[in-house]
């Protein structure tokens, strides 16, 4: 069964600590997608791997970094949180070739306080 | 990528057939059209994809018309459990394509 694992399901962080967020896909896909969402806004991308060590900014990137070491990994780097990126956070992956079918983890839901 | 279009909102009874609408002007010759449902605290769930006439799966139905630019979720017989947000997506098959979801369209399913 297709599978993609966030770390956490809950976190709550304090303004100014750096925050990790980890996913895992057991598919072998290239393609791993990180997105935000909150009310009212939908989905929002904000970065986005085709490779490994290869990486594209979405469309709000801003006080975000990733990382793409192995294939099945991809993380979400949150240098200096702010109260401004409490949200839920959506990691997806898929294959490159196919049709745009992404497959989504739980979700993590982050509160900085 | 094709920017789309969808209703905010819908409302519907249990057992008719539900049809959201999606418009996407700008859709490219290599675009394809998937759908997208997303239930609360859970991440987007993948409906159908079509690229042209009409598709359909043990879940839902997709109508495109000849010129592309608009498409159709057809929702048989809903239940209270196709309460949910559907996302409508326009995008190729290249590795680096994007997958940019939009706010959706939330339908509530009423007994």
């Amino acid at each position: 069964d297709v599978k993609v694992t966030q770390s956490s399901r809950y976190l709550v962080k304090r303004t100014g600590e750096k925050v990790f967020l980890e996913c895992v896909q057991d598919m072998d896909h290239e393609n791993m997608f990180w997105y935000r969402q909150d009310p009212g806004l939908g989905l929002r991308l904000i970065y986005f791997s085709y490779d490994v060590k290869m990486k594209e900014k979405g469309d709000i990137p801003e006080g975000y970094s990733v990382s793409r070491e192995k294939k099945e990994r991809f993380s979400l780097i949150l240098e200096s949180a702010s109260t401004n990126q409490t949200s839920m956070y959506l990691c997806a992956s898929s294959f490159p070739v196919g049709g745009p079918e992404a497959f989504f983890g739980q979700g993590t839901r982050l509160t900085v306080v | 990528l094709a920017k789309t279009t969808q209703p905010i909102s819908m409302d519907s009874y249990e057992g008719q057939e539900v049809n959201i609408t999606c418009s996407h002007n700008n859709i490219a010759t290599n675009d394809y059209i998937t759908w997208y449902q997303q239930f609360p605290s859970q991440g987007p769930r993948f409906i159908i994809q079509g690229y042209k006439t009409k598709v359909t799966n043990e879940v839902a139905s997709l109508f495109i018309p000849a010129d592309r630019k608009s498409s159709t979720l057809s929702l048989p017989r809903v239940s209270l459990s196709d309460t949910a947000v559907y996302y409508c997506l326009v995008g190729g098959r290249g590795n680096t394509d994007k997958l940019i979801f939009g706010t959706g369209t939330r339908l509530q399913v009423f007994p």
